[in-house]
């Protein structure tokens, strides 16, 4: 089946150290995308790429950075800058059509500074 | 600036009585409009979308949202809901120029016997 496979579900993070989220999609989408989700705000963009080896920061960027080396993957690396890490990040991708294609979304990975 | 607008953070209805969520937009042109269900630790999924054409949009799982343009709202309606639809519902736009999607801040939804 075709979709989009976040990992870890759960990630546990010290503090100081970096750590990396994993994002595939085998949806042959163009387009991926980092979000951070905290309670009551809603979705606020981190990152997002529209093609292979490039990649555009989003709203929230500082303290996070990505890499587009291949179209299936796209992942998201929490550095020892982010001071506030601990929330929940979801993935999403699109295909071709821009604006109008509705995003996919994996599963989400929570993410928690110990 | 494009922007997404979810007037009620939470909202509580009775199983079986009908449920509106509201949704309110700034946008320059005809917008892509979605609205999104996300349950408890999961990720979000397309309920339905409005692109163009006839204002009343059907989605899944009996859901349907009308699009006003000259209230610029884009509200989700359905007749009778049932306890499986507690969840966090998220209205969006497809923003111009490029492939970004803006979300409101969504509309939790609590269902009581």
């Amino acid at each position: 089946d075709g979709g989009i496979t976040q990992s870890p579900k759960y990630l546990f993070r010290k503090e100081g150290q970096n750590v990396t989220l994993s994002c595939e999609q085998n949806l042959n989408h163009d387009a991926m995308y980092w979000y951070r989700q905290d309670p009551g705000q809603g979705l606020r963009l981190i990152y997002y790429s529209q093609i292979v080896n490039d990649f555009q920061k989003g709203d929230i960027a500082e303290g996070y950075s990505v890499s587009r080396e291949k179209k299936e993957s796209f992942p998201l690396t929490v550095t020892s800058a982010q001071k506030n890490p601990t929330a929940f990040y979801l993935c999403a991708s699109k295909g071709f059509g821009g604006s109008s294609t509705e995003a996919f979304f994996g599963q989400g990975t929570r993410l928690t500074v110990v | 600036a494009q922007s997404v607008t979810q007037p009620d953070i939470h909202i509580t209805v009775s199983e079986g009585a009908s449920l509106e969520l509201r949704c309110n937009y700034s946008y320059g042109a005809t917008p892509y409009l979605f609205w999104y269900v996300q349950s408890p630790g999961q990720g979000l999924q397309l309920l339905l979308k409005y692109f163009s054409g006839d204002t009343l949009v059907q989605g899944i799982k009996g859901f349907e949202a009308e699009f006003k343009r000259s209230q610029s709202s884009f509200n989700l309606r359905k007749p009778s809901v049932h306890w499986s639809d507690a969840a966090e519902y998220f209205c969006a736009v497809g923003a111009t120029g490029g492939f970004k999607t803006i979300f409101g801040a969504g509309t939790r939804l609590f269902v009581k016997a």
